[in-house]
């Protein structure tokens, strides 16, 4: 099994501009959330969407959209990109809600916004 | 609101030498509480979890950690460092809302010496 798929790993985009996170799991599972990762600060939930057609927003939501059209895949969009948005970002989902599920995590997107 | 820190940023050990990673939460009810470890590169994978029961709770690579509720504590212990186990460290704990919605810690990133 891939588990969870994230691309691109890296990227740099200039202060307005836009662009999507992609991320993808096979494991069929009804949970999938973005976290943003900066250094020395953990990891801080963006969005997380509980099934496909069903998003909500986490701690840090501003700046981003998402969308989960599909079990597998779920987004991240950045429409007018930020200096404060260079960060590293993580996919992660998960079977159920339940708090004996683990997250599963994919290998993480690092974004420089200059 | 649920909180984790993590006191220690950086620390190092030498190989064979016993390590204590310190984790303190703050939490309303009882906590859900989870150690990740994130080797470079890669996300994160669970090492072990405690939701009731035992308060010493055995995890994978030979980790383990201890709860204690007087302390508000949830260290992470292994009594033989190897260099594979440089990596960073985090501490969470779930929060009590819908969803699995996991509140982390800054991290310990830990160095191996030979």
């Amino acid at each position: 099994n891939a588990g969870v798929t994230q691309t691109p790993k890296f990227r740099i985009l200039k202060i307005g501009q836009s662009m999507t996170l992609q991320c993808t799991q096979d494991m069929n599972h009804n949970y999938m959330y973005w976290y943003r990762q900066d250094p020395g600060m953990g990891l801080k939930l963006i969005y997380y969407s509980v099934g496909a057609g069903i998003t909500d927003k986490g701690e840090v939501p501003n700046g981003y959209n998402v969308s989960r059209s599909t079990t597998e895949d779920f987004p991240l969009r950045l429409e007018l990109a930020a200096p404060s948005q260079t960060s590293v970002y993580f996919c992660a989902s998960s079977p159920t809600d339940g708090y004996n599920e683990k997250l599963f995590f994919g290998s993480g997107t690092q974004l420089s916004v200059l | 609101a649920q909180s984790v820190t993590q006191p220690d940023i950086h620390i190092t050990v030498s190989e064979g030498a016993s390590l204590e990673l310190r984790c303190n939460y703050s939490y309303g009810a009882t906590p859900y509480l989870f150690w990740y470890v994130q080797s470079p590169g890669q996300g994160l994978q669970l090492l072990l979890k405690y939701f009731s029961g035992d308060t010493l709770v055995q995890g994978i690579k030979g980790f383990e950690a201890e709860f204690k509720r007087s302390q508000s504590s949830f260290n992470l212990r292994k009594p033989s460092v190897h260099w594979s186990d440089a990596a960073e460290y985090f501490c969470a704990v779930a929060g009590n809302n819908a969803g699995n919605m996991l509140t982390f810690g800054g991290g310990t990133r830990l160095m191996v010496k030979p």
